[in-house]
């Protein structure tokens, strides 16, 4: 079992759409969790860190369920911009493991 | 402008023919790492670095080897190429990895093919 697990997609949804993301990890152990967003062919950036509180950043708002060992990104009001991979990321241990990714296509 | 740069950003080689890619960055970061993106398996490290003339495994080294002689440079050396290495590398740098801030700064990525 892959330590940290995505739904690979492909999300096909239409501008103005909510859409969301799920990602479980597999250690229990895991400190903190983290969204990168990849462009097509291109390198991965840190989208926005996951606090057990909730975050907010603009249309983004991810969450964490330390109980269920589940971290979510929620996009409001998808823009065609918005389309690109996303990467849910999960820290232990000084080492960063990525799971592989959900594509999303926002279309017009 | 801070950055990552890796070099070459395509390459197409033959199999058992020795390549290094570089990996320079400006940010006087002291962490260093190598990935290989491939498709349904997204990233996978390589080998890492906490700083210089410390290099650690991580989870698919084999038919690597890296070395960190400056702070700034971690190239990746494929001594002998195989098939099975054609695939998309990343090199990423950042302040010492904490569970404070996850970011990984990358580089643009290398499109290694080995035929």
């Amino acid at each position: 079992r892959k330590e940290v697990e995505q739904d690979p997609g492909p999300f096909n949804v239409p501008e103005g759409a909510t859409v969301a993301f799920n990602c479980t990890y597999s250690n229990s152990a895991s400190q903190s969790f983290f969204w990168y967003r990849q462009d097509c062919r291109k390198e991965p950036k840190l989208l926005m860190s996951v606090y057990s509180s909730g975050n907010e950043d603009g249309r983004f708002t991810a969450q964490l369920n330390r109980a269920s060992q589940y971290i979510s990104l929620l996009i409001r009001d998808s823009k065609l911009s918005d389309s690109a991979t996303y990467l849910c990321v999960a820290y232990s241990k000084g080492k960063l493991i990525f799971g592989q990714g959900t594509e999303l296509s926002v279309k017009p | 402008e801070a950055q990552v740069t890796q070099n070459p950003r395509y390459l197409i080689t033959v199999t058992g023919k020795k390549l290094t890619v570089t990996c320079s960055q400006n940010m006087n970061h002291e962490y260093m790492s190598w990935y290989r993106q491939d498709p349904g398996l997204g990233l996978r490290q390589i080998y890492y670095s906490m700083n210089v003339e410390v290099t650690d495994k991580g989870d698919v080294p084999e038919g690597y080897k890296v070395s960190r002689k400056e702070k700034r440079n971690f190239p990746l050396i494929l001594e002998s190429p195989s098939p099975n290495q054609t695939s998309l590398y990343f090199c990423a740098s950042s302040l010492p990895v904490s569970g404070n801030t996850g970011e990984l700064f990358f580089g643009e990525g290398s499109r290694l093919t080995v035929l």
